[in-house]
Order: structure tokens, then C-alpha cells, then sequence
């Protein structure tokens, strides 16, 4: 089946510095990637529609020039977060539509700003 | 969206019996819907979906009955095990081509 790899799956970093969160498509394709946001015991917060070779859709309340979202190809997405501090702490989510009305979501990646 | 900080719901349940989980959505245009398991640290996975042209559809140990006049889809598990316990998300696709996601149940299952 289709399978989303996100890397990396845990990153500590210090309060000022930007950190990159790459999301892949392994065997397949993904014109649109979507960057998710999800805090202790709650629901997943959709940021933003990544679409291959064109600029990203932000979801509202989403600051654009905080977390930079970059799919330069098919099969990569990346997410920035830019001079990062503490309340960005969070998991983060990528996730690919795989052409057929599903959806295949990475493992994640746990954000630790000190 | 509605799931956007809200706390998630809790069912607790003893090992063998049934679980259901229930999910209103809102969008009486959608005619796709996916059930979500997500495991504490990890991605949601895929359990089972449906279209809305069906109103049951039955998978290993799970069943999603799909009910478009109150706009309710559930998610059966039968036999539950230890292993089940996880957080359940519904997401339902429409015309926009963006899942929206419920606001997620939280599954004990205790030995």
C-alpha cells in the first residue's frame, strides 16, 4: 500500500532557530500533501494544503512566514518551522491523497522547543 | 474547523466486549468517509471506509454503518483487545477535496 515517511520523528531545538520537517511519498506520487497540527489529547488541526510546483494554501489563523511549506516534487513536501519557540511545541503531521479518495498519513513528528 | 481544541471523548471498555464509536458529521454533501486508529506517538492509520451509495460495510473485526439522514457514521469493533486501544477518528470528504476530520474518541480498553 501506499506509504508516507516523515522525518524526523522527534526533534528538540532551541527557542529562536527554524526546524525542517520532511514529508515523503514512497511509492507513489502526490501532487497535494497536507501538514497537520495536533496537540495532547485533541483533534488534528489542519495547517495547510501543499500542492506540488505551486504555493501553499494556509488555513486560517496559519502565520505563512512561521512555518514555511515547500513541495518542490511529487514525492517530497517540507515543513519549516521558522525561529521557532516554545508554544510551537506540538506533533506535526503530514498526510498524501493517493489518488483514489484516500488519504495516507506519516508518522509524525514530535516538536520540542527549548 | 469543529475538531479545531476541543478535548477528545473517552469510552472505556473491559477486553471481549464490543466497542462503538460514533461520529456526526456536517456536511451532507460528503459521500466519502474513513475511520482513523492513532496509536499515542504515531501517524492515524487507515481502518476501514465507506461511500455514501452504501449504508454497511464490514471489515476484520470492524463494521462502518454509514446512516445519511441524521448524518451519523459509527465504527463497530467486536471483540475488542488491549491492542484497539487508541484514539478513533472519522473523516468525511465532499467537494472540496480536503478530508475534514471529527473531533476523535479516545478507546480504553482495559484487560
Amino acid at each position: 500500500g501506499a506509504v508516507v515517511s516523515q522525518h524526523p520523528s522527534r526533534v528538540i531545538c532551541k527557542s529562536g532557530t527554524s526546524v525542517k520537517i520532511e514529508c515523503r511519498s514512497l511509492d507513489f506520487q502526490a501532487t497535494t500533501m497536507f501538514w497537520y497540527r495536533q496537540f495532547p489529547k485533541k483533534s488534528l488541526m489542519l495547517m495547510a494544503t501543499s500542492n506540488e510546483g505551486s504555493k501553499a494554501t494556509y488555513e486560517q489563523g496559519v502565520e505563512k512566514d512561521k512555518f514555511l511549506i515547500n513541495h518542490a516534487s511529487l514525492t517530497l513536501s517540507t515543513l519549516t518551522v521558522t525561529s521557532a519557540h516554545p508554544e510551537d511545541s506540538s506533533f506535526y503531521i503530514c498526510s498524501a491523497g493517493t489518488g483514489d479518495d484516500g488519504y495516507t498519513f506519516g508518522s509524525g513528528t514530535r516538536l520540542t522547543v527549548v | 474547523g469543529e475538531s479545531v481544541g476541543l478535548h477528545l471523548p473517552t469510552l472505556s471498555v473491559q477486553e471481549g466486549d464490543n466497542s462503538i464509536i460514533n461520529c456526526a458529521y456536517s456536511n451532507s454533501a460528503s459521500d466519502y468517509f474513513i475511520w482513523y486508529k492513532q496509536e499515542s506517538g504515531k501517524g492515524p492509520q487507515f481502518i476501514i471506509d465507506i461511500r455514501s451509495n452504501m449504508d454497511k460495510r464490514q471489515g476484520q473485526r470492524v463494521t462502518v454503518l454509514l446512516n445519511k439522514t441524521v448524518k451519523h457514521l459509527s465504527l463497530q469493533i467486536a471483540a475488542t483487545q488491549p491492542g484497539d486501544s487508541a484514539v478513533y477518528f472519522c473523516a468525511e470528504k465532499g467537494g472540496s477535496y480536503i478530508p475534514t476530520f471529527g473531533r476523535g474518541t479516545s478507546l480504553i480498553v482495559h484487560p
